[in-house]
């Protein structure tokens, strides 16, 4: 069964710094990854997603993410945080289980910025 | 600036009351999700419907709960009675999904925060 674990439930940087948030997958076959964020009071936007093309994938706001299947991670980095980047962050990994694709979300990671 | 919306944005209601939550899904998008977020859950699938059929409500629950889509425009949940444990933000999402399974991509509404009292 497909299963992601992001590592830290919170993260905090300084503002300028860079970002890195983890996330582990677990998947039986090729799995298609995403980053959603999810300000304050907000709903979830996609960030960016990997669907098995090019391993290093760029999403908005200056974000990216390598899909490395020997370690069976998907980290999310930045490297310079903004105020505005503080949110929660949500790794996904597709299921597909009974006809269709299930999202299976992580637990989140909170990200705060400090001036 | 296509978009899934959802109405209400808030909603507070007394216990035993019903609530109906709206959604409408990105015009085209022939898949639409109902998600639950509470802090002690985090995000849960309630259910999952597919060119306008319902093909998963295993997580919810169905002594209180229901979900259609009456066009293709509009999915509904329906909480009756409330309860204050359904106090939450429900989120509706919308994607395209073809033939064989892939990997699309789907898009969220901003949520409707239900608050029962």
């Amino acid at each position: 069964a497909q299963s992601v674990t992001q590592l830290d439930s919170h993260v905090s940087v300084s503002e300028g710094t860079p970002v890195l948030l983890r996330c582990n997958y677990s998947s039986s076959y090729s799995p298609s990854l995403f980053w959603y964020v999810q300000h304050p009071n907000k709903g979830l936007q996609l960030l960016l997603k990997y669907t098995s093309a090019a391993t290093l994938v760029k999403g908005i706001n200056g974000f990216e993410a390598e899909f490395k299947k020997s370690e069976t991670s998907f980290h999310l980095t930045k490297p310079s945080a903004h105020m505005s980047d503080a949110a929660e962050y949500f790794c996904v990994v597709t299921s597909f289980s009974g006809g269709y694709n299930k999202l299976i979300f992580g637990a989140g990671t909170r990200l705060a910025v400090h001036p | 600036d296509a978009r899934v919306t959802q109405t209400p944005r808030h909603k507070v209601t007394e216990m035993g009351q019903e609530v109906t939550m709206r959604c409408q899904p990105i015009l085209g998008h022939n898949t639409v999700f109902w998600y639950r977020q509470t802090m002690m859950q985090g995000l849960e699938l309630l259910a999952y419907f597919r060119n306008r059929a319902p093909l998963d409500d295993s997580g919810m629950p169905k002594d209180r709960f229901s979900a259609e889509m009456p066009d293709a425009t509009l999915a509904t949940l329906k909480i009756q009675p409330s309860e204050p444990r359904d106090s939450a933000v429900y989120f509706c999402a919308s994607g395209l999904e073809g033939t064989g399974g892939t990997g699309n991509t789907i898009y969220f509404g901003e949520g409707s925060w239900l608050t029962v009292v």
